[in-house]
């Protein structure tokens, strides 16, 4: 049972361009979103999250979007560089009480969108 | 270095044979999570430990796979009896008792091919 969803394997975007990465899921209980990007032979880093209490989070080029009633996020890349030419995984988990977060929770991972930048 | 350590980075095992991975979570941090990558695929969870207690074994095989976070040294994720199937990266990533923001933190996993 795939609770988080990436259903685009791969994505090619022009250098300078917008690249948006999808994700959804079916878990309602989630309420914590993150993104992680990975590079061959690496471990997984982590680029941005966002929380349920909100709809929009920004960080320089990197903004993720949150859409509840759809159960969908995404992540915008605006302008695309060569350097983010990574695999890019959404992951999920139940991790606020009371809008807080309380206690630590493994995370849910998507299957990954391979991203490749062309210059 | 403080990040999340693990060894082997390579690993190469017969059919058969035992597999021992290990990880050092960074300094600070007491829980230890175990993820795998197969193929082409994304990273499932398998194990969530704290020191010498075992959380979360949802996603850990029910057969030759076990995990263990001892008081002292690292975590170790062991595997019995490999079969070719086990061929993954498996990789390990830890977070803070308190003052946690969420995010969990991975080391640069550990390759295992068997033969």
């Amino acid at each position: 049972d795939q609770q988080v969803k990436q259903n685009s394997p791969s994505l090619s975007v022009q250098e300078g361009r917008i690249s948006i990465l999808n994700c959804d899921y079916t878990n309602s209980m989630f309420d914590y979103f993150l993104w992680y990007k990975k590079y061959p032979a690496e471990g997984p880093t982590f680029l941005i999250s966002i929380s349920s209490i909100k709809d929009k989070n920004e960080d320089g080029r990197f903004t993720v979007f949150l859409n509840k009633s759809a159960k969908h996020l995404s992540l915008h890349i605006v302008p695309s560089q060569p350097g983010d030419s990574a695999v890019y995984f959404c992951a999920a988990n139940t991790l606020l009480h009371f809008g807080v977060i309380f206690g630590n929770e493994k995370l849910t991972f998507g299957t990954g969108t391979r991203l490749t930048i062309i210059p | 270095n403080a990040g999340v350590m693990q060894n082997p980075r390579h690993l190469v095992r017969r059919r058969g044979q035992e597999a021992r991975l290990r990880c050092s979570p960074m300094k600070g941090h007491s829980h230890v999570y175990w993820y795998r990558q197969l193929p082409e695929e994304g990273l499932k969870f398998m194990v969530y430990l704290q020191k010498e207690n075992i959380i979360d074994e949802s996603g850990m095989p029910k057969e030759r796979f076990s995990a263990e976070f001892p008081k002292e040294g690292p975590s170790i994720l062991r595997i019995q009896q490999v079969v070719r199937g086990d061929s993954a990266a498996y990789f390990c990533a830890s977070s803070p008792e308190i003052y946690w923001t969420g995010e969990l933190f991975f080391g640069e996993g550990s390759r295992l091919t068997v033969l």
